[in-house]
């Protein structure tokens, strides 16, 4: 069956440290996957895309990796702070790019 | 402001009151798709609509309905609404079923039936 994982439910991270957080997939071929981050009881926003045919994508502080062999992206912000608390998604492309579907979601607590 | 609208933001309703939560973007978007959101079940897809008069069942579609009669509103409707369907809402919408600019997401509706 189809089954997207992220790596933990919660990571808690010193400040200033680097938070990496991974999402796996199973029966799913993507041609895309994006993170998003929701804070509690809002919507979530839309911060990266990255293609099957990229194997890195940076914005700022974050950075997205896409290993379409080992069916998994990781995502990282480096220098972390207190205000990158939230809960991050992935989301990937069901059916040659018609849909997507999200992860659990990982909680993310950047402590000072 | 580019943005996608919910209403209403909170409803609270009895079993088998029929209710519709309204959903429109002003950005000109051929995707929209609803969402329910519960804990530890994260975000599962209910409906979405690639355009006009095309609409899909997502993973959870039993007891909702959604229509796509113009391309800025993609309204859910409860015809029957149960204590299960008690839940956050979020309606999205983006300008390719590709997403290549990311999902626009509502601020969420959450819904309580008794």
């Amino acid at each position: 069956s189809q089954k997207i994982e992220q790596n933990s439910e919660a990571l808690n991270i010193q400040e200033g440290k680097t938070a990496t957080l991974t999402c796996n997939y199973t029966n799913y071929s993507p041609a895309y996957l994006q993170w998003y981050r929701q804070d509690p009881g809002r919507g979530p926003v839309f911060l990266l895309l990255i293609r099957e045919n990229e194997k890195e994508k940076r914005k700022e502080r974050l950075k997205v990796t896409f290993d379409t062999t080992l069916k998994q992206s990781l995502f990282h912000i480096t220098a972390s702070q207190p205000a990158d608390s939230a809960t991050y998604l992935c989301a990937l492309d069901d059916n040659y790019g018609q849909n997507f579907v999200f992860g659990p979601g990982t909680r993310l607590s950047v402590l000072p | 402001e580019a943005q996608v609208t919910q209403n209403p933001r909170y409803l609270i309703t009895v079993t088998g009151k029929k209710l519709t939560v309204t959903c429109s973007q002003n950005m000109n978007h051929e995707y929209m798709s609803w969402y329910r959101q519960d804990p530890g079940l994260g975000l599962r897809q209910i409906y979405y609509s690639m355009n006009v008069e095309v609409t899909d069942k997502g993973d959870v579609p039993e007891g909702y309905k959604v229509s796509r009669k113009e391309k800025r509103n993609f309204p859910l409707i409860l015809e029957s609404p149960s204590p299960n369907q008690t839940s956050l809402y979020f309606c999205a919408s983006s300008l390719s079923s590709q997403g290549a600019g990311g999902y626009t997401f509502g601020s969420g509706t959450r819904l309580t039936v008794v």
